[in-house]
């Protein structure tokens, strides 16, 4: 149980392009989802956190305009990058939760991005 | 910030030791997660400790919290070669999962 799908796993593209990125919780209900940027060998770093049918929350210093994150529903939210530079190629990683922060975050396996 | 920091960065066993790791962090908690990642894929949740357990058990698995000191430890016994990954502790408040840096896990067969 607890299955997180993301997708795409990989996603090769020139500067300027817009990526989306989808998040999917396959057997519960994602009330809350978080989108996660790694750098290698590196922790991860909380861009922001969404809840289903509201606007997302965005870590200090992370572009909302830049980053576009949309929780059209219990299952399902997506990151877009608009207009890819170089600079943000970079793993990026879902989670998504069901009820309270007593809960466990469940993850995804990421997508690789890389802007040429 | 509730971040969680972990020691050792990184940590090379033989197959069959025991591999403990520590986690600490500065601010009261509602609990604390650990995480595993194998390289370039997502995390998988190991076990959640809440703030008033002392001592937690999945499998070969242990977990300890002493919130007096603001510290965790992961303890893996009989350590395989497929538990070589990455391995975060996370914090919870009232605010997203915050991550260490993590300890990188080297089992050698």
């Amino acid at each position: 149980g607890a299955v997180v799908s993301q997708h795409p796993s990989r996603v090769i593209c020139k500067s300027g392009t817009s990526v989306k990125i989808e998040c999917r919780s396959l057997d519960f209900q994602a009330t809350t989802m978080f989108w996660y940027r790694q750098f290698p060998k590196q922790s991860l770093m909380l861009m922001a956190t969404s809840n289903e049918g509201s606007k997302a929350t965005y870590e200090q210093g992370v572009e909302k305009d830049k980053f576009l994150i949309n929780h059209a529903s219990l299952t399902l939210s997506t990151l877009t990058v608009t207009s890819a530079h170089p600079e943000d190629s970079s793993f990026y990683i879902c989670s998504a939760r069901q009820g309270n922060s007593n809960q466990p975050q469940h993850f995804g396996d990421g997508t690789r991005l890389s802007i040429l | 910030s509730q971040q969680g920091e972990e020691d050792p960065q990184a940590l090379s066993i033989q197959e069959g030791e025991n591999a403990t790791m520590n986690c600490s962090y500065k601010t009261s908690i509602n609990n604390l997660q650990w995480y595993r990642q194998n390289s370039g894929r997502g995390l998988v949740h190991l076990i959640l400790i809440r703030s008033n357990e002392r001592e937690k058990h999945s499998g070969r698995l242990r977990v300890t919290l002493d919130t007096s000191k603001k510290s965790s430890s992961l303890l893996i016994t009989a350590s395989r070669a497929a538990d070589t990954a990455s391995y975060f502790c996370a914090t919870s408040g009232n605010t997203p999962l915050v991550f260490g840096k993590g300890t990188r896990l080297s089992v050698i067969a």
